[in-house]
């Protein structure tokens, strides 16, 4: 099955700066790659996805980028603002099939 | 947007009792569901995929005879915790696929469970 990893588990920046996050996969198949974000005592949001006929995409400030050779994706977070505070998760599966999350990473936007 | 309903969003049963969680999809039919666990500070772990009018399939290491789904209509999935447990206490999170776009995924609130 997909083994998704995600790094780093946790992550402390300055309001303003940038943050990324990163997550590699293993299932060469695998072909939509979302990231979610979690406040706590809540359910996933989703933030932004890519699928694997694209290499990059971006929604104002949060971007994602995939690289299929080398089976990973990074999370790419500007301006970052205290509401920004939360955990991500990755995730990579095969259009119409079970997600497989990465262990997550708690954000920490310092104001 | 897709949206979907988690009911209830806390819930605090004695060790023995069931619980009965719901997952209602609003605007658009869910075929299939996902049931998630999530420990505190942990990833979502995948229990038991169900399909509308049929059985559930449950992932290695899930008792199915202790955790019942049901997915009798294509907005509506229920997960019923049997004879409630306090290591059964947890954060229970439904997704259902948006049938529409294929890949999109939209998760409930969520559910805290907590067997005392």
């Amino acid at each position: 099955g997909e083994n998704v990893e995600q790094h780093p588990s946790t992550l402390s920046v300055q309001e303003g700066d940038s943050a990324v996050i990163k997550c590699t996969y293993s299932d060469s198949a695998s072909n939509y790659f979302p990231w979610y974000k979690q406040e706590l005592g809540k359910g996933p949001q989703l933030i932004i996805d890519i699928r694997s006929n694209v290499g990059e995409k971006k929604d104002q400030r949060i971007a994602v980028t995939l690289n299929k050779t080398a089976k990973h994706f990074s999370l790419h977070i500007t301006e970052t603002q205290p509401e920004d505070s939360a955990v991500y998760f990755c995730a990579a599966s095969r259009t119409g099939n079970q997600f497989y999350f990465g262990t997550g990473t708690s954000l920490t936007v310092i104001p | 947007g897709a949206v979907v309903s988690q009911h209830p969003s806390r819930v605090i049963c004695k060790s023995g009792t069931s619980v009965k969680i719901e997952c209602r999809s609003l605007d658009f039919q869910a075929t299939t569901m996902f049931w998630y666990r999530q420990f505190p500070k942990q990833s979502l772990m995948l229990m038991a995929t169900s399909n509308e009018g049929s059985k559930a399939t449950y992932e290695q290491g899930v008792e199915k005879d202790k955790f019942l789904i049901n997915h009798a209509s294509l907005t509506l999935s229920t997960l019923t915790v049997t004879s409630a447990h306090p290591e059964d206490s947890s954060f229970y999170i439904c997704s259902a696929r948006v049938a529409q776009t294929g890949d999109g995924y939209t998760f409930g609130s969520g559910t805290r469970l907590t067997v005392v």
